[in-house]
């Protein structure tokens, strides 16, 4: 596709329910991540896949937290009990890995809200 | 471990005046660094890379430069528009190894003001 894009764009929930959040990166990017955004707070790193490798887990804040990458492409960002402070804007990201530099493409976000 | 420093407090300007941001970096010595402008409620977008080899790199209005001694760049944006308020944000990479992820700092505010 033309860009990164995300579903859904907003997502509104009850604590304690699951939610899925979807991305779906640029055609023939290899490395994908998930960050999330806290109002007015910088990107926190969550997940980053590149290619075959295992991905880099280190940023999940807990293990209510997945995600997976089907077929090197598409990925969804899972959250099992979802908690209030769960709420915040989840953005995924896709970089070609064929050049020297690493520059990212952003989605437009989900905002989740826990209620 | 790697450290970026950017202005937290948010930076208000006349239009037509030049804004200046800055970032930081401690630790170690990166390839290259990358500029993103964030819009409320958006991803961050690209604006700008520059090399450890080059020191000024432009675009239109935009600026940066990259002092590898300091261990400082400046994002300057001249002639600035209110239609470039947004939060600004600096992006190092790793230091070493196959992993890939961004080093991102947490961004300046800047306003425009008519």
């Amino acid at each position: 596709g033309a860009g990164v894009s995300q579903s859904p764009s907003n997502k509104v929930t009850e604590k304690g329910k699951d939610v899925e959040l979807r991305c779906d990166p640029i055609s023939g990017h290899t490395a994908l991540y998930w960050y999330r955004q806290s109002l007015g707070q910088g990107l926190e790193f969550l997940i980053y896949f590149q290619g075959n490798s295992a991905p880099d887990k280190s940023g999940l804040p807990s293990d209510r937290f997945s995600a997976e990458r089907t077929g090197g492409s598409v990925s969804t960002l899972t959250i099992q009990r979802t908690q209030q402070e769960d709420s915040a804007v989840y953005l995924c990201a896709s970089s070609p890995t064929s050049g020297a530099t690493d520059t990212q493409y952003f989605g437009p976000g989900t905002r989740l809200t826990v209620l | 471990s790697q450290k970026i420093e950017q202005n937290s407090e948010a930076l208000n300007i006349q239009e037509g005046k030049t804004a200046t941001l800055t970032c930081n970096y401690t630790n170690y010595s990166p390839a290259y660094l990358q500029w993103y402008r964030q819009d409320p409620g958006r991803g961050p977008v690209f604006l700008l890379l520059i090399r450890e080899n080059e020191k000024e790199k432009r675009k239109e209005r935009l600026k940066v430069t990259f002092d590898t001694t300091l261990k400082q760049s400046l994002f300057h944006i001249t002639a600035s528009q209110p239609a470039d308020s947004a939060t600004y944000l600096c992006a190092l990479p790793p230091r070493a190894g196959n992993n890939r992820k961004l080093i991102w700092g947490l961004g300046t505010s800047l306003a425009v003001n008519p």
